[in-house]
């Protein structure tokens, strides 16, 4: 099956500093990757949506100049955390699809704690 | 919020019993997944069922859909303490998934 991985699995940065997420489909191309924020007990809330090419498209609420996001190839996306606070500590999830959103395929997810 | 509403939230029984989770939403659909997540891991796909679908199976997995009262249940069978993990469903709405607030099922051995 489709194999979608993301580096690094768990990150500890100090606020203030710049975090990079990175998306990879292993064996198939991309066409969309979707990047979702879920805290502790909670569901995915889907942050972003980026077509390999263009700029990505924000979720109501995502601030775009905080979490970039670039698509630069059909099997790369990658999430950048800018200036993070303690309060962007969550966990970070990838899908990538090649069919839209019908058929996503997820990463493991990124640990991300800012201290 | 768009997400939809599971219940129950929280979920314990014991190996071998049944496991029913509920999902209701609130637009028409053209599918309903459900997907299935580890504690700290990324998201497994368990079925897709399409709207004009009532029923699926999958493996000791089955899933009911009914449009009329825009819901839909995931009923695990004989379950196993491996099948310990949170349930959601997830309806596609402008190319995007959105999932349900999900249910923490604990299988006890």
């Amino acid at each position: 099956g489709a194999v979608v991985s993301q580096h690094p699995s768990w990150v500890i940065c100090k606020s203030g500093t710049s975090v990079k997420i990175e998306c990879r489909s292993l064996d198939f191309q991309a066409t969309t990757m979707f990047w979702y924020r879920q805290f502790p007990k909670q569901s995915l809330m889907l942050m972003a949506t980026s077509n390999e090419g263009s700029k990505a498209t924000y979720e109501q609420g995502v601030e775009k100049d905080k979490f970039l996001i670039n698509h630069a190839s059909l099997t790369l996306s990658t999430l950048t955390v800018t200036s993070a606070h303690p309060e962007d500590s969550s966990f970070y999830i990838c899908s990538a699809g090649a069919g839209g959103a019908y058929e996503q395929y997820f990463g493991p997810g990124t640990r991300l704690t800012v201290t | 919020s768009q997400q939809g509403e599971e219940d129950p939230q929280a979920l314990s029984i014991q190996e071998g019993e049944n496991a029913t989770m509920n999902c209701s939403y609130k637009t028409s659909i053209n599918n309903l997944q459900w997907y299935r997540q580890n504690s700290g891991r990324g998201l497994v796909h368990l079925i897709l069922i399409r709207s004009n679908e009532r029923e699926k199976h999958s493996g000791r997995l089955r899933v009911t859909l009914d449009t009329s009262k825009k819901s839909s249940s995931l009923l695990i069978t004989a379950s196993r303490a491996a099948d310990t993990a949170s349930y959601f469903c997830a309806r596609t709405k402008n190319n995007k998934l959105i999932f349900g607030a999900g249910t923490r099922l604990a299988v006890h051995p």
